[in-house]
């Protein structure tokens, strides 16, 4: 039972900008950082963006993170076939105790 | 730079425990706390509970607090991961992973299937 909710997929055409919203609360995404994960089928999660808006060294500068009040997104912009993945936004949260708390995941479609 | 290795695939019955491992390289072993994490076919991450590799102290999900146990052997660089009174529910893919304010990184992945 995730406290984080993200629309369960997102789509667009190469070059395009997409868009996942993650909505929390205020233990969460209100009062911590957020991470986002990108995750290919029968892989482990890789970090995409960490402390809402940062990039790990390696990350294209075509993914960004943003943070406002109890929602965070992260953008795609141009789109390319190789980001077709499976994303999920995280954060710690503080109503229950330091636990770590998942979106829903939102599947990533090139069209 | 962090790696960490998972042990590997395990079938087991209903009602059994499995108890899963995940070697840690290349940093200093208790500097970091080590997550678990889950993930069901089809389905998404689940946090399940970590411990601080320094001291043992250890967090829990309450929804595996009355059977989830994580514990770490220092000398060899190694948490595990516990989970009894396995269900058929509990089949997934099972991570450790070292995460961080800056940084995240993740184990291979062990398959547990529960089936009679």
């Amino acid at each position: 039972q995730s406290v984080l909710t993200q629309p369960p997929s997102a789509s667009g055409t190469p070059g395009q900008r997409v868009t996942i919203s993650c909505s929390g609360s205020s233990s969460n995404i209100g009062s911590n950082p957020v991470n986002w994960y990108q995750q290919f089928p029968g892989t482990a999660p890789k970090l995409l963006i960490y402390t809402n808006t940062q990039r790990p060294s390696g990350v294209p500068d075509r993914f960004s993170g943003s943070k406002s009040g109890t929602s965070a997104s992260l953008a795609i912009s141009g789109l390319q076939s190789e980001d077709e993945a499976d994303y999920y936004c995280a954060a710690w949260d503080d109503r229950l105790n330091g636990h770590y708390v998942f979106g829903t995941g939102t599947k990533v479609t090139v069209l | 730079q962090v790696h960490l290795v998972q042990s590997g695939a395990e079938v087991k019955k209903p009602g059994a425990s499995v108890k899963v491992s995940c070697k840690a390289s290349g940093y200093t072993f208790t500097n970091y706390a080590i997550y678990w994490v889950r993930q069901a076919p089809g389905q998404g991450l689940e946090w399940m509970g970590w411990i601080n590799a320094a001291n043992g102290n250890t967090k829990y999900s309450q929804k595996f607090q009355d059977r989830v146990t994580i514990t770490r052997d220092t000398s060899a660089s190694t948490v595990f991961m516990e989970l009894s009174s396995l269900r058929s529910e509990d089949t997934a893919v099972y991570y450790c992973a070292s995460i961080t304010g800056t940084s995240a990184d993740w184990g291979q992945g062990t398959l547990v299937t529960v089936s009679s």
